[in-house]
């Protein structure tokens, strides 16, 4: 099946407590992005990756990193988390860049508390 | 920066009522806007796209109207039922060739009352 897969699906926490939320997706899509979602802000842009080895900047990447090592995974890293990112947290992949109507495909979510 | 604007921010209708949610948009060159719908808990999938050379498309209940000179697009909805009950997020490009990426809206919370 199709899918993008996020780990962990929930996550409680302490500040400063490095984690990782891992990202994987298997059909071969070369753009993957980060986005958080809160109450009333939608969903805003972390980073994003359009290939292998090449990612950047969203709207909101403070406090934030990425990797894309392989094609498939896409790693949010966050080093020294702090209670202003407790946040639903979502991964999704598109064959190309989206603006070009290649469409997003989500995975399930990663609820995150930082205590 | 592109700024993609969408209201309301939350709809209760009648089952069986229609239902409209408005975006407008800021860069004239944008070329393609989805619409995602999120379920309760579930993730954001996309229900109906447009691209900027046509002003209408239609999927069974739902269509997709685009005012280029005005630059908005809405979302319309007929014949509600409450399994269309969720929250709409609009998107649209980033200004920028390179960079590809959506910018999305604040989102829409519909609720269709049985």
């Amino acid at each position: 099946e199709a899918q993008v897969t996020q780990n962990p699906r929930y996550l409680i926490t302490v500040t400063g407590k490095k984690l990782t939320v891992t990202c994987s997706q298997n059909m071969n899509h070369e753009y993957m992005s980060w986005y958080r979602q809160d109450p009333g802000l939608g969903l805003r842009q972390i980073y994003y990756s359009m290939n292998v080895e090449v990612t950047d900047k969203g709207d909101v990447p403070e406090g934030y990193k990425v990797s894309r090592k392989e094609k498939r995974n896409f790693p949010l890293i966050l080093e020294s988390p702090s209670p202003n990112q407790t946040s639903l947290y979502f991964c999704a992949s598109s064959l190309e860049i989206p603006s070009r109507a290649n469409v997003l495909t989500f995975g399930a979510g990663s609820r995150l508390t930082v205590l | 920066g592109e700024n993609v604007e969408q209201h309301p921010s939350t709809l209760s209708v009648q089952e069986g009522d229609s239902a409209v949610i408005k975006c407008t948009y800021s860069d004239s060159a944008s070329n393609y806007f989805p619409w995602y719908k999120q379920e309760l808990g579930k993730r954001p999938q996309l229900i109906i796209d447009i691209r900027s050379n046509v002003g209408e498309k239609k999927d069974q209940r739902i269509a997709v109207t685009l005012n280029k000179t005005a630059k908005h697009f809405s979302l319309h909805i007929t014949e509600t039922q409450p399994e269309d009950s969720a929250v709409y997020f609009c998107a649209a490009p980033v200004p920028g060739g390179s960079q590809g990426n959506l910018i999305f809206g604040k989102g829409t919370k519909l609720s269709v009352k049985p």
